[in-house]
């Protein structure tokens, strides 16, 4: 069985901070697809990255970073300079290697990004 | 642009009920899913769909049916509804091929109360 851990319920910031939004998975599959995904109110989930198990590369979009670290079974999302349009819920979550393998979540981190 | 169309945004139906969400999804993709999503409990498979006509259940179909007569609409059915089934309805999509490492694209969700 597959399991995504997002530890942080909630997160609260002051606009430009930075934050760490953290994402830890188990899984016995040796080849998997981590993703993220944001949620504004609106409702939509809204695809970030995906990333498969063979590249551990950290990978950076803007002021967005991940860093995928195979080691722990963690990948972490980093927002830089957080703005008040980053306020959301952001999931994590891990897809194992065939297609009867269905995306598992994380409970998701609400991020509350304050002016 | 994939884009994935939850028919009701907000239904509030009457205990014993049955009510149904629809699906459409525009880019021919070959998976369809439903899910649910509770405060805390993160986003749970109800049921998913591989192909035309063909379903298969995820992690919490009791108290649901789905319907896939046709590759771009999935429709999710609630045969009785019940108060414990209020909840955020999401469907989403994704293209077949190898399966689990495809981005998986969501609808705005369907907020259903039941009263």
């Amino acid at each position: 069985a597959q399991k995504v851990t997002q530890a942080q319920t909630e997160i609260s910031v002051v606009e430009k901070e930075d934050v760490t939004l953290d994402c830890v998975y188990e899984t016995r599959d040796t080849t998997y697809y981590l993703f993220w995904y944001k949620q504004p109110p609106s409702g939509e989930l809204v695809f970030l990255i995906r990333r498969n198990s063979f590249d551990e590369q950290n990978e950076i979009s803007g002021r967005y970073s991940w860093n995928f670290q195979k080691s722990t079974s963690s990948f972490n999302f980093t927002i830089t300079a957080s703005q008040v349009v980053d306020s959301a819920v952001y999931f994590c979550a891990l897809s194992g290697n065939n297609a009867g393998n269905m995306l598992t979540f994380g409970g998701g981190t609400r991020l509350m990004v304050k002016p | 642009d994939v884009k994935v169309t939850q028919s009701s945004r907000y239904l509030v139906k009457r205990t014993g009920e049955k009510v149904f969400l629809e699906c459409v999804q525009d880019m021919d993709h070959e998976n369809m899913f439903w899910y649910r999503q509770d405060p805390g409990l993160g986003l749970r498979l109800i049921y998913f769909s591989y192909d035309v006509k063909m379903k298969e259940k995820g992690d919490i179909p009791e108290g649901y049916s789905v319907s896939r007569e046709k590759k771009e609409r999935f429709s999710l059915i609630l045969e009785s509804a019940s108060t414990n089934q209020t909840s955020m309805y999401l469907c989403a999509s994704r293209t077949g091929g190898s399966g689990s490492g495809n981005t998986i694209y969501f609808g705005e969700g369907s907020w259903l109360t039941v009263v």
